[in-house]
């Protein structure tokens, strides 16, 4: 069993609409958590950092955290047809070092 | 612009011949990291470097190897060794052991 789940989509909504991502862990001793958007045929770009649990907002995107339940969120509130991407959950340990475990992305396209 | 530059963004090898990755950051960034993307599968982790001279193991460091002569650059070199080489190469860095990874934007490696 992997270590970091994430359905791989992909995840089809229209235009406008809110586009709800999401991530199961198994490994307790995680404390950080990502979220990275890959576009086709480039590097991951960071969106989110959140830091054990908790909700954090930038803009119109929103990651929420539950370590109780080993479950993590992405929201992207007003999608728009650039947000086609792949979304990739990431998360380590304390005095990881960049030693992330990362999910194999959900695959969200945005149709106008 | 600071960033990280990998080049050359797409590379073709015969079996059975070693090939450098190059990676480059100005960012001033003490760690970094090479990761392996494979379709419907997360990053994982090949060599990771927190300092001039000195570089461990990841999960799948076998056929690999990297120097780390200079601050900016941790070159991969993919032997032939590896049995699998084909796939896309992201080479990361970060600041701090508790700070989230940056990405260049990958080479994609085909190997026939």
């Amino acid at each position: 069993q992997k270590e970091v789940e994430q359905d791989p989509g992909p995840l089809s909504v229209p235009e406008g609409a809110i586009v709800s991502l999401n991530c199961t862990y198994s490994n307790s001793a995680f404390q950080y958590f990502m979220w990275y958007r890959q576009y086709s045929r480039k590097g991951p770009e960071l969106l989110m950092y959140t830091y054990s649990s908790g909700n954090k907002e930038d803009g119109r995107f929103t990651a929420q955290v539950d370590k109780s339940s080993k479950y993590i969120s992405l929201f992207i509130r007003d999608s728009q047809p650039s947000d086609s991407a792949t979304y990739l959950c990431a998360m380590s340990g304390t005095d990881s070092w960049g030693k992330l475990q990362f999910g194999a992305g959900t695959q969200v396209v945005v149709t106008p | 612009d600071g960033g990280i530059t990998q080049s050359p963004k797409y590379l073709f090898r015969k079996e059975g011949q070693n090939v450098t990755l190059s990676c480059e950051q100005n960012l001033n960034h003490d760690a970094m990291y090479w990761y392996r993307q494979d379709p419907g599968q997360g990053l994982r982790l090949i060599y990771y470097s927190q300092i001039v001279n000195d570089f461990q193991k990841g999960d799948i460091a076998e056929g690999y190897s990297v120097s780390r002569e200079k601050k900016e650059s941790f070159p991969l070199t993919v032997t032939s060794a590896q049995k699998n080489p084909t796939a896309f190469y992201l080479c990361a860095s970060t600041h701090s052991r508790d700070s989230p990874l940056h990405f260049g934007n990958g080479t994609r490696l085909t190997v026939t």
